[in-house]
């Protein structure tokens, strides 16, 4: 039982266009929604996050959009680097769950030029 | 500061031998994770510890796994017997307690890529 979906396990975007990355949730106990980025042979790092009583969250070229109603979270990276190609793996936060995270299955960006 | 270290980075053994995994977290950090990735199932937590104390172990997917750890610098994951099934990325986190930005979460170590014959 999955609670935490990315139903697309990989993207190709042209560099300087927008990626996309969509997640699903089904558990409305979450209090923060994370992204970690992960690069081959590396552990996955922090990338930005947004907390559940908020539905926009901007850093830089990344921003991420909340829909709690539709239980859904995107991830937008505008504009698309050849460096941002990675893993991307959607995460939530279990309130009150000792900094519990539920992990996706993860989305494998690939940036051309 | 070093960041979360594991050891060994790749390991590969034969099926039915133990395998033991290391974890050293960031200094101060009061909660430590243990993950597994696979293909087809992404990141899985396995278990988790707070103050050296195991939280929750749900995630342990049955008796040949088990986790420990001994103190606030160290903590192991161990396998035993070894199946081939077992063979994946394993990952050690670890985060800071008392902290409500998620920032803060967890820092991952590099993994280590266990391959079981």
């Amino acid at each position: 039982d999955q609670q935490v979906k990315q139903n697309s396990p990989s993207l190709s975007v042209q560099e300087g266009r927008i990626s996309i990355l969509n997640c699903d949730y089904t558990n409305s106990m979450f209090d923060y929604f994370l992204w970690y980025k992960k690069y081959p042979a590396e552990g996955p790092t922090f990338l930005i996050s947004i907390s559940s009583i908020k539905d926009k969250n901007e850093d830089g070229r990344f921003t991420v959009f909340l829909n709690k109603s539709a239980k859904h979270l995107s991830l937008h990276i505008v504009p698309s680097q050849p460096g941002d190609s990675a893993v991307y793996f959607c995460a939530a936060r279990v309130s009150g769950g000792y900094n519990k995270l539920i992990f996706g299955a993860g989305t494998r960006l690939a940036v051309h030029p | 500061d070093a960041g979360v270290i594991q050891s060994p980075r790749h390991e590969v053994t034969e099926m039915g031998q133990e395998v033991t995994l290391r974890c050293k977290p960031i200094s101060g950090h009061d909660y430590l994770f243990w993950y597994r990735q696979t293909m087809m199932r992404g990141l899985e937590l396995l278990i988790y510890f707070n103050n050296n104390v195991p939280i929750d172990d749900s995630g342990m997917p049955e008796d040949r796994f088990s986790a420990k750890m001994p103190n606030a610098s160290f903590s192991t994951l161990k396998i035993q017997p070894s199946e081939p099934r077992d063979s994946a990325v394993y990952f050690c986190a670890s985060s800071l307690v008392g902290t409500t930005s998620p920032k803060e979460t967890q820092y991952f170590g590099p993994g280590t890529r266990l391959l079981v014959l």
